[in-house]
């Protein structure tokens, strides 16, 4: 079935440090692409999407783009800041099934 | 902008006692779904409703579960009898069509059983 994998965490950067987090997927088709984050205590939010191949997502500086030829959806910013300290979650949506299925999740941490 | 919204945000339940979650969709919205997170670990699919019936659910989604749109704005998700493992984030989402937008998801419901 499908599935989406996700770096491990935590992820712990510097404030104005690059960052990426990687995502690859496995779906028959070409399934829809998002990123997630949760804030401590808070819900999901959606950060950013990617419905096609090679579509660049980007919302917040942050960006992922959809690369058919490696199944992957990195997420990257180049310069990441305290308020960013979140768990990130990668996502795809097979419209067969008509659900997200999420990966585990990442834990990004950033200290001034 | 709208939002789903979910109550309570923290409910504790003692083990074998029913639970019902409440949520309310964005109003436009056709597709609603339910998804837990078992503290620190991945999201998972529970249920997705359609129609006023239920048109996808996970192996996790057993007798034990079942969801509801009692009234055209609510939609609630119960646990007959809860277990100490069911101790989860419980979101609520909805999307406007069945295609590939994202959803938009409630802030959650704690829940913890003891």
């Amino acid at each position: 079935g499908d599935s989406v994998t996700q770096m491990e965490g935590p992820v712990t950067l510097s404030e104005e440090a690059f960052l990426t987090i990687n995502c690859t997927y496995t779906a028959t088709g070409y399934p829809s692409l998002f990123w997630y984050v949760q804030y401590p205590g808070e819900g999901l939010q959606l950060l950013l999407k990617a419905t096609k191949a090679d579509d660049k997502g980007s919302n917040k500086g942050f960006e992922a783009t959809y690369r058919k030829e490696t199944t992957s959806f990195h997420l990257e910013k180049g310069s990441v800041q305290v308020s960013d300290s979140a768990v990130y979650f990668c996502a795809s949506f097979s419209g067969g099934y008509n659900k997200l299925i999420f990966g585990a999740g990442t834990r990004l941490a950033v200290h001034p | 902008e709208p939002e789903v919204t979910q109550t309570p945000s923290h409910q504790v339940t003692q083990m074998g006692q029913e639970v019902i979650l409440r949520c309310v969709p964005i109003s436009n919205h056709l597709y609603f779904y339910w998804y837990r997170q078992i503290l620190g670990q991945k999201v998972e699919f529970l249920v997705s409703f359609y129609n006023n019936e239920i048109s996808e659910k996970s192996e996790i989604f057993d007798d034990q579960f079942s969801v509801e749109r009692p009234d055209g704005s609510n939609f609630t998700l119960k646990i007959r009898s809860t277990k100490l493992e069911d101790s989860a984030m419980y979101f609520c989402a909805s999307s406007e069509v069945r295609v590939n937008y994202g959803y938009t998801f409630g802030s959650g419901t704690r829940l913890t059983v003891v």
